[in-house]
């Protein structure tokens, strides 16, 4: 059974740096995709980008300036940091695993909250 | 990107009584591979995201006969044959055909 968790501060200042990291078990990070995908407050879910284990990346054009996804193959883990936050920032963030065309495995998801 | 319009945002159902939701795309959604990648997912009340449909028919192992998932072009549909107390929650759908990915509005089933 493949499960994902997410971890980091529940709490962001206005600029600074969201940081988070997904911890995989049940399954080897090499090989495969993995992925953030967020959900702001009353919103509709929206992809961050996604990366291979080998550290091949793909970021929404629209983030691409602040989002960097980086993986830890010795630890399982794929990390996930936004720059420059506001709080427009300010959502429910999910790592998954992703397939070609899908994503078949979600974390729990962690609220991530961009105020002063 | 394309759109994905998700529709009824709200479904009380009866317990028995079946079940519809529908997703429409703005663009269509056949890959270049051949296949169609609209998924639909299931998030319980508390609970993470679950796949329940993936390449719009295909059942993921361990989701009960009465979710059947259909369409082609830009109109997809999931459905609940008989709707149990369990299936209360929010169903969403994904199209993975085109990047970015991008998500339905959700649909909240809740028993009347």
């Amino acid at each position: 059974q493949v499960q994902l968790q997410e971890s980091g501060p529940g709490l962001v200042k206005p600029s600074e740096t969201l940081s988070l990291t997904c911890t995989v078990s049940g399954a080897s990070i090499s090989g495969d995709y993995w992925g953030w995908i967020r959900q702001p407050p009353g919103k509709r879910l929206e992809w961050l980008g996604y990366i291979y284990s080998d550290g091949s990346t793909n970021y929404i054009p629209s983030l691409k300036s602040r989002v960097t996804i980086s993986v830890d193959t010795s630890k399982n883990q794929f990390s996930l940091k936004v720059t420059s936050v506001t709080a427009a920032d300010t959502a429910l963030y999910y790592c998954v695993r992703v397939k070609t065309g899908t994503v078949d495995y979600w974390g729990q998801g962690t609220l991530v909250t961009v105020s002063s | 990107d394309v759109m994905m319009t998700q529709f009824p945002l709200s479904l009380p159902v009866t317990l028995g009584q079946p079940a519809s939701i529908s997703c429409r795309s703005s663009q269509g959604l056949v890959y270049s591979d051949g296949n169609t990648y609209l998924n639909w997912y299931q998030q319980r009340p508390g609970q993470s995201p679950r796949r329940l449909i993936y390449k719009v028919s295909n059942r993921d192992s361990g989701v009960p006969d009465r979710f059947s998932g259909s369409g082609s072009g830009t109109d997809f549909t999931l459905k609940i044959s008989r709707v149990e107390a369990e299936d209360v929650g929010i169903y969403f759908c994904l199209q993975g055909s085109h990047w970015p990915g991008t998500f339905g509005q959700g649909t909240k089933v809740e028993i009347k």
